[in-house]
C-alpha cells in the first residue's frame, strides 16, 4: 500500500512563525498536493508539484510556498503564520497519467495559529 | 465553472438502515468520478472509482452508481453501521488532457449513525 505520511497530526503555532509541514511518500510517485480543508468549502488545492524542484500555484497559494528537493518529500511553508490559516491541511500523491486513480492522502495536520 | 454539489449537507439515521448520498457535477469532460471517506481528523480514504463509461462499483456495503448523462452519481449505504459515521467526499477528475491529476472536490455529506 502506498503510504503518505504528514509528520504532524496536531500543530499550534503564533502568528508569524515560520511553519513547515512535512510530507513524506513510500511509492515512487511523481504528483504530490497539499491542500486545506475547512468546513463549508471542502478541499481547496494550495500548490502541487508533478517533479522534483517542480511546482504549480494551485487555486490559492497566497501566503503559502512550496519545497521539493527529493522526489519522495514535498513541504508546506507558511512564510508568517496568519490565523486565517488555521486549517486541516492534506498531503496528496498521485501516478503521472492516473487520472485519480491511485489518488492518496495523508492523515492530515490539524493546524491553529494564534 | 466545474463543479461537484453533493446532497444533503447531513443525514442522520439508525443502525441497520440504509442511505442514499447524492452527488451532482457540472465537470465535462471528465475522467473518473470517486468517493470518498472522511472520518473525523484524518484524511479522506477511496471507496470507489468509476470511468464515465461505468454506471456502477461496488465495495463491501458501499454502492456507487454514475449516470454520465445527467451528470449524477450517488452512494448507497447498505445495513448501515456506527462505523460509517464519517463525511463522504464526491470527486471529479477533468480529463484535460495530459498528466495532470487536478481534482475537483464536493463539499461533501456528513453522516451520523446512531444505535
Amino acid at each position: 500500500d502506498v503510504k503518505v505520511t504528514q509528520s504532524s497530526r496536531y500543530l499550534v503555532k503564533r502568528t508569524g512563525e515560520k511553519v513547515f509541514l512535512e510530507c513524506v511518500q513510500d511509492m515512487d510517485h511523481e504528483n504530490m498536493f497539499w491542500y486545506r480543508q475547512d468546513p463549508g468549502l471542502g478541499l481547496r488545492l494550495i500548490y502541487f508539484s508533478y517533479d522534483v524542484k517542480m511546482k504549480e500555484k494551485g487555486d490559492i497559494p497566497e501566503g503559502y510556498s512550496v519545497s521539493r528537493e527529493k522526489k519522495e518529500r514535498f513541504s508546506l511553508i507558511l512564510e508568517s503564520a496568519s490565523t486565517n490559516q488555521t486549517s486541516m491541511y492534506l498531503c496528496a500523491t498521485a501516478k503521472t497519467g492516473a487520472r485519480g486513480h491511485g489518488y492518496t492522502f495523508g492523515s492530515g495536520t490539524r493546524l491553529t495559529v494564534v | 465553472k466545474n463543479q461537484v454539489e453533493q446532497s444533503p449537507q447531513s443525514l442522520i439515521i439508525l443502525e441497520g438502515k440504509n442511505c442514499t448520498l447524492q452527488c451532482n457535477y457540472t465537470v465535462s469532460p471528465f475522467s473518473n468520478l470517486r468517493w470518498y471517506k472522511q472520518d473525523t481528523g484524518r484524511g479522506p480514504v477511496s471507496l470507489t472509482i468509476m470511468t464515465f463509461s461505468e454506471n456502477t462499483k461496488s465495495n463491501g456495503r458501499y454502492t456507487a452508481t454514475l449516470d454520465a448523462d445527467t451528470k449524477q452519481s450517488s452512494l448507497h449505504i447498505t445495513a448501515s453501521q456506527l462505523s460509517d459515521s464519517a463525511s463522504y467526499i464526491c470527486v471529479v477528475s477533468p480529463n484535460y488532457g495530459g498528466a495532470t491529476n487536478k481534482l475537483i472536490f464536493g463539499t461533501g455529506t456528513l453522516l451520523a449513525v446512531q444505535p
